[in-house]
């Protein structure tokens, strides 16, 4: 079956950055592609990046939300068949659950099957 | 962006109930549009993609409807399990923006 496992609880400082890691398995990880969406508390989920499944040429795409480009990155390690995603300069406001999803998508955005989310708390 | 809204922001309803919650979107989006459930403390879970297809595994109670800008979700017969809160969310551009949820209780 299907499943996407992801790496523990955060804690960090304003400033510093943040790498959370999707352990995928169950299906073929190169086929998909991987999507980073966040829910801060009291808010609605927040779409913020995604890596596209391998492509053939240039190995993979990558896009991201306006709101955190130049902040966040997303990588995928075929190896492992693990994604990351990595969010540098963190705010207050980057306190949130941090959810990796499968994204069946050519172009990215529809979110079949997802992780079990990460908490990151951004605190002094 | 593309702005999504939905409505209600919450409905309170019986077991057996249709419940019906509607989604806007700021521009056209086609059927780019997707309905998830998300219970607290759960991941969420995609029901509905592509404005009317149900996703494999998930019970038939379960529907959509619409195209364009305006999209309808629907529960035939409301049931404890699905107390949750509903997104819609559009792919048809980035960013892949979601609405606000529609919280269902059972009242």
């Amino acid at each position: 079956q299907v499943q996407l496992v992801q790496s523990g609880a955060e804690v960090k400082k304003p400033g510093a950055s943040v790498k959370v890691s999707c352990k995928t398995s169950g299906y073929t990880f190169i086929s998909y592609g991987i999507s980073w969406v966040r829910q801060a508390p009291g808010q609605e989920l927040e779409w913020l990046g995604w890596i596209s499944a391998y492509n053939g040429h240039s190995n993979y795409n990558t896009n991201y939300a306006q709101k955190v480009r130049g902040r966040v990155t997303v990588t995928r390690d075929t190896s492992t068949s693990t994604a990351f995603m990595e969010l540098r300069s963190l705010r207050s406001d980057d306190t949130a659950v941090y959810y990796c999803a499968r994204d069946s998508s050519s172009w990215g955005g529809r979110f079949d099957y997802w992780g079990q989310g990460t908490l990151v708390t951004v605190s002094s | 962006d593309i702005q999504m809204t939905q409505s209600p922001s919450s409905l309170s309803a019986s077991v057996g109930d249709r419940v019906t919650i509607t989604c806007q979107a700021s521009q056209d989006i086609s059927n780019y549009l997707n309905w998830y459930q998300h219970k607290p403390g759960k991941a969420p879970k995609l029901l509905i993609y592509d404005a009317t297809n149900l996703e494999v595994g998930v019970p038939s109670r379960f529907s959509g409807s619409g195209s364009g800008s305006d999209f309808t979700f629907t529960i035939i017969s409301l049931q404890p399990e699905d107390i949750a809160t509903y997104y819609c969310q559009h792919y048809d551009n980035v960013p892949f923006t979601f609405g606000p949820g529609t919280k269902v209780d059972i009242k």
